[in-house]
């Protein structure tokens, strides 16, 4: 099984602060590995795919780069809308998810 | 638009089966290219994928609830289910349908249902 480590576990920062979120794969899955953002009670929604794309509607401020073991979400400017926790996703072997990162008010 | 809606009891005793159902609208459930999927997530933690079924009846497995699990498909009422046999307590969850999209080799969740929260009680 292939396991998704993010760090870190909590973020705490301000709004219009940048948010750096990482994941780090335990091997190499190219990139097949997706962001989502999950708000308390509604199910996660998805962000970024194959590592950079933006989902459709996801504005610019977000943003994801890497491929094999190591990715970043990047959010340039925090908006009050964007706290909440972020989980990747990887589909090379099976399907598993990271533990999340939550983002939370300084 | 493509919405998904999960339906089911909302309690089931320990050692009993989990029956949900999810219920698609807004595109075919028997077109390909799209692999709908059951996930979950346990109070507080993160998401544990089930499996998936695809437009031709072919399914995957997560290896860890493997020897419980089953989904099937029925397009005639454009739905599919989830059967989690032998319940604990562990088993204690927000699920979760969803639809897995593959575009160019990439693979993602585009669209979620609202979530379906399943208690087992002893």
């Amino acid at each position: 099984e292939i396991v998704l480590t993010q760090s870190p576990a909590t973020l705490s920062l301000s709004p219009g602060e940048r948010a750096t979120l990482s994941c780090r794969a335990s091997q190499d899955v190219s990139t097949l590995l997706a962001w989502y953002q999950q708000k308390p009670g509604q199910p996660p929604r998805l962000l970024i795919y194959d590592a950079s794309i933006r989902a459709a509607g996801i504005p610019a401020r977000f943003s994801g780069r890497g491929s094999g073991t190591d990715f970043t979400l990047t959010i340039s400017s925090l908006e009050p809308e964007d706290f909440a926790t972020y989980y990747c996703q990887q589909r090379l072997s099976y399907l598993t998810f990271g533990g999340g990162t939550k983002v939370d008010i300084k | 638009q493509v919405h998904l809606q999960e339906s089911g009891p909302g309690l089931v005793r320990s050692s009993q089966t989990l029956s949900l159902t999810c219920t698609v609208s807004g595109v075919s459930i028997s077109s390909g290219g799209y692999f709908w999927s059951w996930i979950r997530q346990s109070p507080g933690k993160s998401l544990e994928w089930i499996g998936y079924i695809y437009y031709n009846g072919k399914t995957y497995y997560n290896p860890s609830l493997k020897s419980r699990v089953s989904i099937s498909l029925d397009t005639s009422r454009s739905l599919f289910s989830l059967s989690l046999r032998s319940v604990t307590a562990a088993d204690t969850a927000v699920y979760y349908c969803a639809r897995e999209v593959t575009r160019s080799s990439a693979y993602f969740f585009d669209v979620w249902g609202q979530g379906s929260l399943v208690t087992v009680s002893s």
